[in-house]
């Protein structure tokens, strides 16, 4: 139980369009979803803090009209990265947890984008 | 401010021996903490975690972690190392089911 997936695992964009990152709870309502980015060899950043049917939380320094976050249903977050610069490329991981459960976070498997 | 220290990026083991990731954290509440392992290309997959039970956490694939609060320690052991536990390991502190803040990573090196 307790699966998170991504979709797309990967993806290579051109710079100035943008891509859109989709997590799914598979098997259990997720109140709560958070989008982390993580460079090459460092740890995980959090970049927001998404509640169903809210407005997302955003870490400082994180551009929120860049990286826009959807919470549109339990089992659905996206990530948008608008107008994609190669400085954006990076793996991209969201976490979800339910309701009463916070403590726990369930990872999906992550997304690398590349920006050309 | 919740932080986590993990001491040292590398660690090399033989196989078969233990091993031993070590972890310092710092909360101003009894803290949540975690330990997850990444392997490459991948997402993290959650180790174990204390919640305020039992000091010593029994995880998946025979890893343990005891909470030290005097030490504010919690440190990942595993008594025999295999080679499938390279990976990279993650220690985390979260206050009272607030958000996670990761340590910088330990990698783990088994040596044949």
């Amino acid at each position: 139980g307790a699966v998170v997936s991504q979709h797309p695992s990967w993806v290579i964009c051109k710079s100035g369009t943008s891509v859109k990152i989709e997590c799914r709870s598979l098997d259990f309502q997720a109140t709560t979803m958070f989008w982390y980015r993580q460079f090459p060899k460092q740890s995980l950043m959090l970049m927001a803090t998404s509640n169903e049917g809210s407005k997302a939380t955003y870490e400082q320094g994180v551009e929120k009209d860049k990286f826009l976050i959807n919470h549109a249903s339990l089992t659905l977050s996206t990530l948008t990265v608008t107008s994609a610069h190669p400085e954006d490329s990076s793996f991209y991981i969201c976490s979800a947890s339910e309701q009463g459960l916070q403590e726990t976070q369930y990872f999906g498997p992550g997304t690398r984008l590349l920006v050309l | 401010a919740q932080s986590v220290t993990q001491l040292g990026s590398h660690v090399s083991v033989s196989e078969g021996a233990l091993v031993l990731l070590r972890c310092n954290y710092s909360s101003s509440v009894p803290p949540y903490l975690f330990w997850y392992v990444q392997y490459p290309n991948q997402g993290l997959q959650l180790l174990l975690k204390y919640t305020s039970a039992a000091t010593l956490v029994k995880g998946i694939n025979g890893f343990e972690a005891e909470f030290k609060k005097s030490e504010t320690s919690f440190h990942l052991t595993k008594p025999s190392a295999h080679m499938s536990d390279a990976a990279e390991y993650f220690c985390a502190v979260s206050d009272l089911g607030d958000k996670i803040i990761f340590g910088k990573g330990t990698r783990l090196h088994i040596l044949p």
